[in-house]
């Protein structure tokens, strides 16, 4: 079960926007609408920012969005703010025998 | 509101097992629906699903681990357990449970986590 594929690093001055990708296969990004984003602080706990590709759970801003395209779904953070700056992870379901696969991860830096 | 608390040992020796259990508090473990979790991240690393379990008792596992652990669960104590076997210097790491609300990886709640290194 491979991690599916992020850039490294991705950044933006405040009042931008930036867009990290999530790359995949058929098998889980592009076999399944369920995608979820995970945001982490440094020495802190990851948070659910989106799930199933573009759902916003009660209290994420929507200035978080997400999107899928192929094999390829992406988190893009409209309206850059400095407590944005943190780790994003991808996590795609790979169906019923690879359940869960995440990212390798992006760090998201404000200028 | 629900929270999941991990523990175990800290300290694991090469070869060995480790055991950790995951109390889950303000929320029944035996609820429809929500499937709970275990997740790694490595020092400075990523992170790692390692499996997943169903009050029924139904368990999947990260392909990669599979062999070596066995998730647990407890519905008369309201916790679920993770055994790893066979660890290496490779299996250190911050640990946590989560709760998946789906069965889909929507890891919505989540334990502070605990480290767990291996060494001898």
């Amino acid at each position: 079960q491979s991690a599916l594929t992020q850039p490294p690093s991705a950044s933006g001055s405040p009042g931008q926007s930036v867009t990290i990708s999530c790359t995949g296969t058929s098998s889980d990004v592009g076999g399944h609408n369920y995608v979820s984003w995970y945001q982490q602080h440094p020495g802190k706990v990851p948070k659910l920012m989106i799930y199933e590709v573009s759902k916003r759970p009660s209290g994420v801003p929507d200035r978080f969005s997400g999107s899928k395209s192929g094999n390829t779904a992406s988190l893009t953070v409209s309206g850059l703010q400095a407590e944005d700056e943190a780790d994003y992870y991808c996590n795609s379901y790979g169906g019923s025998n690879n359940l869960n696969v995440f990212g390798t991860g992006t760090k998201v830096t404000v200028l | 509101q629900l929270q999941l608390q991990e523990s175990g040992p800290g300290l694991v020796k090469p070869s060995e097992t480790l055991s950790l259990t995951c109390i889950v508090s303000g929320g029944s473990i035996s609820t429809d629906y929500y499937f709970w979790a275990w997740v790694r991240q490595p020092p400075g690393k990523g992170l790692e699903w390692i499996g997943s379990i169903y009050y029924t008792g139904s368990t999947y596992y990260n392909p990669s681990l599979k062999g070596r652990v066995t998730i647990s669960v407890d519905t008369s104590t309201n916790h679920f357990s993770l055994k790893l076997s066979s660890v290496t210097a490779a299996d250190t790491a911050l640990y946590y449970c989560a709760r998946d609300n789906s069965g889909y990886g929507s890891f919505d709640y989540w334990g502070q986590g605990t480290l767990v290194t291996v060494s001898s």
